[in-house]
């Protein structure tokens, strides 16, 4: 069984701030992680990957992710927000690319001026 | 590469009205899943095909649910009769082996 847990259905950061979603996972074999984001009214777009390599994972958009597999974390962090990255994030997890994917709740990201 | 294409982008139909969803492929991915997103549950899994082969049914909500993957470039969801509390955003998405989930940009479904 896999599940993931996101902590906090909305954060709220000022532009230029750090941002920080933070993602917890829980699978019975090693995992594969991904997080995902969606804008309004549209689909959901691969930011990043983690599949077993290397444990800091850099995606689009300045985004990155860390693999902590002693914490079962994958924490999705960026260094300065950008008004353009409001949106819905998710976070998933998977025990391989031709199996279920299962997500979390998602974190609703807003970015103040 | 196109990505995943999923028809109709919107659909509005009365209950008890059969609806069909469909979704292509990324070509060379084996596998396929259907989604359904609401604001109450989130993005659920209804059902998996790997090899055209459903895999996984078990979040099919109920009897009036249906999906089919006849070859590997076509898959449809089918919901009849369909019912207000099926509006949603459906979204397909495919993978392959190494690779990972491309989303097509969903169909959203209005039953009144």
């Amino acid at each position: 069984a896999q599940s993931v847990t996101q902590l906090g259905s909305h954060v709220s950061v000022s532009e230029g701030a750090l941002v920080l979603l933070r993602c917890n996972y829980s699978s019975s074999v090693p995992p594969y992680l991904f997080w995902y984001v969606q804008y309004p009214n549209q689909g959901l777009q691969l930011l990043l990957k983690y599949t077993s390599a290397a444990t800091l994972v850099k995606g689009i958009n300045g985004f990155e992710a860390e693999f902590k597999k002693s914490e079962t974390s994958f924490h999705l962090t960026k260094p300065s927000a950008h008004m353009s990255d409001a949106a819905e994030y998710f976070c998933a997890v998977s025990t391989g690319s031709n199996y279920k994917l299962t997500f979390g709740k998602g974190t609703l990201l807003t970015v103040n001026p | 590469d196109a990505g995943v294409i999923q028809s109709p982008r919107h659909e509005v139909t009365e209950m008890g009205q059969e609806v069909t969803l469909r979704c292509k492929p990324i070509s060379g991915h084996n596998s396929l899943f259907w989604y359904r997103q609401t604001m109450m549950r989130g993005l659920e899994l209804l059902i998996y095909f790997n090899n055209n082969v459903p895999i996984d049914d078990s979040g099919m909500p109920e009897d009036r649910f249906s999906a089919k993957m006849p070859n590997a470039s076509f898959s449809t969801l089918k919901i009849q009769p369909s019912e207000p509390r099926d509006s949603a955003v459906y979204f397909c998405a495919s993978s392959g082996q190494g690779v990972g989930y491309t989303f097509g940009s969903g169909t959203r479904l209005t039953v009144v």
